[in-house]
């Protein structure tokens, strides 16, 4: 079974500040681990994964993410915050063996830029 | 290259009629995913298809609602007699065969009045 839980349900930061988004997960296999942004009223965009390989991942719009095994998290980052960067970002996992398929989605975090 | 299709993006349905969500999935992916998100939530599985079968249903309420996704034509998400509790916004996902990465679709939000 697979669970992911995102801590702080709303961050806000000043433009050009630090993001930090956080992302925990609980997995009884190895993972696969997904960052999407989701806009309103639209879809979600896949903003990085982790499969295997390098743990330290790099997705679009300058955001990053490592995978820390020790600590079971997925951290997402952004060294300077933009103002396009306000919307809501969902942390996910899956399990990497056949039949674990479907995402596990954290609850969101609501990301506000002030000016 | 065409993303994930879904239609309709707005659905307004009255309690007690039935709502039929389509789904195209991107060109060169045969393996189909439905999550819900209701307000202010994160989005939960539904249903995993691939063409002609359905693979995992856990997800699915075990009354009114169903999913196909026929050898021809998009899959779609069927909810019979619909109640208030069913507005929500369903996203549709799509992956190659290798199943490594899920393509979301714009999402149907449905509005039960």
């Amino acid at each position: 079974a697979q669970s992911v839980t995102q801590l702080g349900s709303h961050v806000s930061v000043s433009e050009g500040a630090l993001v930090l988004l956080r992302c925990n997960y609980s997995s009884s296999v190895p993972p696969y681990l997904f960052w999407y942004v989701q806009y309103p009223n639209q879809g979600l965009q896949l903003l990085l994964k982790y499969t295997t390989g390098a743990t330290l991942v790099k997705g679009i719009n300058g955001f990053e993410a490592e995978f820390k095994k020790s600590e079971t998290s997925f951290h997402l980052t952004k060294p300077s915050a933009h103002m396009s960067d306000a919307a809501e970002y969902f942390c996910a996992v899956r399990g990497i063996i056949q039949g674990a398929q479907k995402l596990v989605f954290g609850q969101g975090t609501r990301l506000t830029i002030n000016p | 290259n065409a993303g994930v299709m879904q239609n309709p993006r707005h659905l307004v349905r009255r309690r007690g009629q039935e709502a039929r969500l389509r789904c195209s999935p991107m060109k060169g992916h045969s393996h189909v995913y439905w999550y819900r998100q209701l307000p202010e939530e994160g989005l939960k599985f539904m249903v995993y298809l691939q063409k002609e079968n359905i693979i995992d249903e856990s997800g699915m309420p075990k009354e009114r609602f169903s999913a196909e996704f026929p050898k021809e034509g998009p899959s779609i998400l069927r909810i019979q007699q619909v109640v208030r509790g069913d507005s929500a916004a369903y996203f549709c996902a799509s992956s190659d065969s290798l199943q490594e990465t899920q393509y979301f679709g714009p999402g149907t939000r449905l509005l039960v009045l």
